[in-house]
């Protein structure tokens, strides 16, 4: 079945340690996001990937970064976690010309930081 | 800007009950319109969708009306089970926004037996 993936499900880092998240989608979809979301809050968009245009939020702070080395695959790194960067982070995809744009999400990773 | 309204809960129902959950929105473009259901420790599932005015989304057992005229689109289910609970969030997405989704803050749903 096509899907998206999030490994690892759950990840545990020290304060200061950069971590890296990974995403992947046999949906062949060519937009690509990332979210952070606490607590069953609503989630929070960090940023997202139209094809290989990279777009940022206004608001995602600078210590989160992401790649997309392909259409398949896009990363978030956290280049020195804080204890409030504890959260899941959920990876979505969606594809131009879907006629409602909806957005398919992974099962996400829980980030604890120590 | 776009926003999403809906009620807080929790909401706590006894087994075989009718469930509502209410979402309003506010949108600048004209919006297809989503609910998501989130099961603990997972990621956000598709629930329905509808695209247009008057269209009714619908799975298991689930159904909202895209309301145009009131700006609503309100999920109902008539006899919610133990394995409803979970957090609800209704959300929209404006084409003209790059398809990203506004979502509102999410209504926890609890089921007893």
């Amino acid at each position: 079945d096509a899907m998206v993936i999030q490994n690892p499900r759950y990840q545990v880092t020290q304060f200061g340690k950069p971590v890296t998240l990974s995403c992947s989608q046999t949906l062949n979809h060519n937009v690509m996001y990332w979210y952070q979301q606490k607590s069953s809050q609503a989630p929070k968009l960090l940023f997202h990937y139209y094809d290989k245009d990279f777009n940022n939020e206004a608001d995602t702070p600078d210590n989160f970064q992401s790649r997309r080395p392909n259409t398949s695959f896009c990363f978030l790194d956290i280049r020195s976690p804080g204890l409030g960067d504890a959260a899941m982070y959920l990876c979505a995809t969606s594809r131009e010309g879907l006629a409602a744009y909806e957005q398919y999400f992974g099962p996400g990773t829980r980030l604890t930081v120590t | 800007g776009d926003s999403v309204t809906q009620m807080e809960g929790p909401v706590t129902l006894s087994e075989e009950a009718f469930l509502t959950i209410n979402c309003t929105y506010t949108a600048t473009g004209y919006p297809s319109l989503f609910w998501y259901v989130q099961y603990p420790g997972e990621g956000l599932q598709l629930l329905l969708k509808a695209t247009k005015a008057d269209d009714k989304g619908s799975n298991k057992g689930f159904e909202a009306t895209y309301r145009k005229e009131t700006t609503s689109f309100h999920l109902e289910k008539g006899s919610v089970q133990v394995s409803d609970s979970a957090v609800y969030f209704c959300a929209l997405s404006v084409q003209a926004a790059g398809n990203k989704l506004t979502f509102g803050g999410g209504t926890r749903v609890l089921v007893k037996p």
